[in-house]
């Protein structure tokens, strides 16, 4: 799976858009983008994940560069139980089963948001 | 949708014991469940890899011997820990999806101290 790199901490304001950025420069065509959080002392929470189109959800959305070497997380009007460690990951593509397709977990961006 | 329930959420026991943590998927089928460690400070690493009715898959460096996984239906999975001692306290945190290429969703995790 391509590496990724993230910042390791962000500050954001309370009510403003919290953009998170990863970049996955060595990405193969068949690897998916995930994002994922952890909320202190809880296990990890899924957000989205995407290939190569922009995706929205009731959570967050989730910008891929046409080259798709990088991606941008966006919460769109964060609040305090926004802070957390957020993982970009990268997996491929599985297309038969097996089901080896365990995550490997950076050290992901401790994003605090600020009141 | 997709609950993933983890129990115990904390133990306490004393050196040499062994020790049994449950996942369950409680609103969905999955044919695959993760066991994942995470030491303080640090990310979550990938344990093994667990098929409802065959042998786990063990990452390397992780003793098969030791930490025994169970899947024996498409909602339950057990890791017990066995003769468990003090480095093997740690965050031990369970995921389940339905099928490849799906997210996996998360338990709560389980803390394990072992005295």
């Amino acid at each position: 799976d391509a590496k990724t790199t993230q910042p390791p901490s962000m500050d954001c304001a309370e009510g403003r858009a919290a953009n998170l950025p990863c970049n996955h420069s060595t990405i193969s065509g068949n690897e998916y983008v995930y994002w994922y959080r952890q909320i202190h002392s809880q296990g990890p929470q899924y957000i989205i994940h995407g290939l190569k189109n922009n995706e929205t959800n009731e959570m967050a959305s989730l910008i891929i560069t046409e080259d798709r070497k990088s991606s941008t997380l966006i919460l769109p009007h964060a609040t305090l139980r926004d802070t957390a460690v957020y993982y970009c990951i990268v997996r491929v593509a599985m297309y038969s089963g097996g089901g080896a397709d365990g995550l490997t977990f950076g050290k992901g961006t401790h994003l605090i948001i600020q009141p | 949708g997709a609950v993933v329930s983890q129990h115990p959420s904390w133990v306490i026991c004393k050196s040499g014991t062994s020790v049994k943590i449950e996942c369950r998927s409680l609103d969905f089928q999955a044919t695959t469940m993760f066991w994942y460690r995470q030491f303080p400070k640090q990310s979550l690493m990938l344990m093994a890899t667990s098929n409802e009715g065959s042998k786990a898959t063990y990452e390397q460096g992780v003793e098969k011997d030791k930490f025994l996984i169970n899947h024996a239906s498409l909602t339950l999975s057990t890791l017990t820990v066995t003769s468990a001692h003090p480095e093997d306290s740690s965050f031990y945190i369970c995921s389940a999806r339905v099928r490849v290429n799906q997210p996996q969703h998360f338990g709560d995790g389980t803390r394990l101290s072992i005295l």
